[in-house]
């Protein structure tokens, strides 16, 4: 089962705009982590924000963590035909350190 | 240094059949992951190793099996395969198993059974 859930499914945005996405999930964590995929592929991490964390920034990427309300967001700025791609959270479980996933944004950045 | 590697890149098989993946992790890494990834969907966890041992199992049945080698090459195995098991596996690296230990994937195995 998943525990994380994405929102939006899909978001569509000009070149240079902002694009931020949600993610909600179920249980307690140790962290939460943004991962990147590119047409059905492997996928790249992005970021690792930790449960004691409330907000992390890495290069264009911005990610807050709100525990009380168990959701995340990640924000890409200033977005570029390259971010194309699907994003996915994932959450570590405190008892066994797996990683569960959402179901991803699908993300299209239009020229 | 080379990444996780994957092999083979695509598979076809019919209903029924076996199939073997194979991964190679990151040198140095000393645990991998599996995990399956149905078409539009997340990527669900199937097995974690740790110095060759079952560190972590997801829900899937036993027809999915996985060892992993003195040289931390894992393979996952599949048996009478059906046609829900069309997905793309994904292995990932790391190296332990831990808290906040990043994991890097490999470019996946997609499989499509007919």
């Amino acid at each position: 089962s998943q525990q994380g859930e994405e929102d939006p499914q899909a978001l569509s945005i000009q070149e240079g705009e902002n694009a931020t996405m949600n993610c909600s999930y179920k249980t307690s964590i140790n962290n939460l982590q943004w991962y990147r995929q590119n047409s059905g592929r492997g996928l790249v991490h992005l970021i690792l924000i930790r449960s004691n964390e409330r907000e992390k920034h890495s290069g264009r990427l911005r990610v807050t963590l709100d525990t009380s309300k168990k959701s995340s967001s990640l924000l890409i700025t200033a977005s570029r035909a390259a971010d194309t791609a699907s994003y996915f959270c994932a959450t570590e479980k405190d008892s066994n350190y797996q990683l569960i996933w959402g179901a991803g944004t699908k993300l299209i950045i239009k020229p | 240094d080379a990444g996780v590697t994957q092999s083979p890149t695509h598979l076809i098989k019919t209903r029924g059949q076996h199939v073997t993946l194979r991964c190679s992790p990151i040198s140095g890494h000393k645990s991998v992951s599996w995990y399956q990834q149905v078409l539009g969907q997340g990527p669900q966890f199937i097995f974690q190793y740790y110095e060759k041992e079952e560190r972590g199992r997801g829900n899937f049945p036993d027809r999915f099996s996985a060892r992993q080698f003195p040289n931390y090459s894992s393979e996952l195995n599949v048996n009478a395969l059906l046609l829900g098991d069309s997905a793309l596996y994904l292995c990932a690296s790391s190296l332990v198993v831990g808290r906040y230990n990043e994991q890097f994937f490999g470019p996946g195995t997609r499989l499509t059974v007919l």
